[in-house]
């Protein structure tokens, strides 16, 4: 079964904390996104990468970035948390030989709790 | 800028009752149309996608969603819902043409069916 798997379910950190999210997939996918879920708000695009090294801004990625430094592995990273980046993060990948994103599979998400 | 609106934010209905959830969208070109749910606690999955061909799609578990391009709606329907619909449900838009943006989701519709 394909699988996307973010390392913690649950987090709280302080603020001014680094923060680093970690997400693996194991279906060889080229692109890798993430994700933050908050309630009246769906789902907002904070960085995407579409290979190894690379990183593109998604809707929201002001006091976040990223790292991909192997495939499978995409990082998202808050350099100082603050209490408005507490949040639902979800990782998702998708296969980009369709060249559409045609079906993007989510991670069980990491609720974060900036304090 | 490209948006998804979703009508709903929360729906309450009965089991057996018929069920639309309303979305559109604003972008003017060619698009790939999606809707997800999420079941408490549980990871956001694909309920069914449209990319071309006849505008009305079935997905898993009897849902359906017609595509009318002149409306810019994707609008979500089940003739008959069971109290495991429970979920929460997204609408969402891939404009990019073959790259790797990612998808924008509309805010979301929490339905509750009542037993």
């Amino acid at each position: 079964d394909v699988k996307v798997t973010q390392s913690s379910r649950y987090l709280v950190k302080r603020t001014g904390e680094k923060v680093f999210l970690e997400c693996v997939q194991d279906m060889d996918h080229e692109n890798m996104f993430w994700y933050r879920q908050d309630p009246g708000l769906g789902l907002r695009l904070i960085y995407f990468s579409y290979d190894v090294k690379m990183k593109e801004k998604g809707d929201i990625p002001e006091g976040y970035s990223v790292s991909r430094e192997k495939k499978e592995r995409f990082s998202l990273i808050l350099e100082s948390a603050s209490t408005n980046q507490t949040s639902m993060y979800l990782c998702a990948s998708s296969s980009g030989t369709s060249q559409t994103n045609e079906k993007l599979f989510f991670g069980s998400g990491t609720q974060l709790s900036v304090l | 800028a490209q948006s998804v609106s979703q009508h709903n934010h929360h729906v309450i209905l009965s089991e057996a009752a018929s069920l639309e959830l309303g979305c559109n969208y604003s972008y003017g070109g060619t698009v790939n149309l999606f809707w997800y749910v999420q079941y408490p606690g549980q990871h956001l999955q694909l309920l069914l996608k449209y990319f071309s061909g006849d505008p009305l799609v079935k997905g898993i578990k009897g849902f359906e969603a017609e595509f009318i391009k002149s409306k810019f709606s994707f609008n979500l329907r089940k003739p008959s819902v069971q109290w495991s619909d429970t979920a929460e449900y997204f609408c969402a838009v891939d404009h990019s043409g073959g790259g790797a943006d990612g998808l924008t989701f509309g805010k979301g519709t929490h339905l509750i069916i009542q037993p």
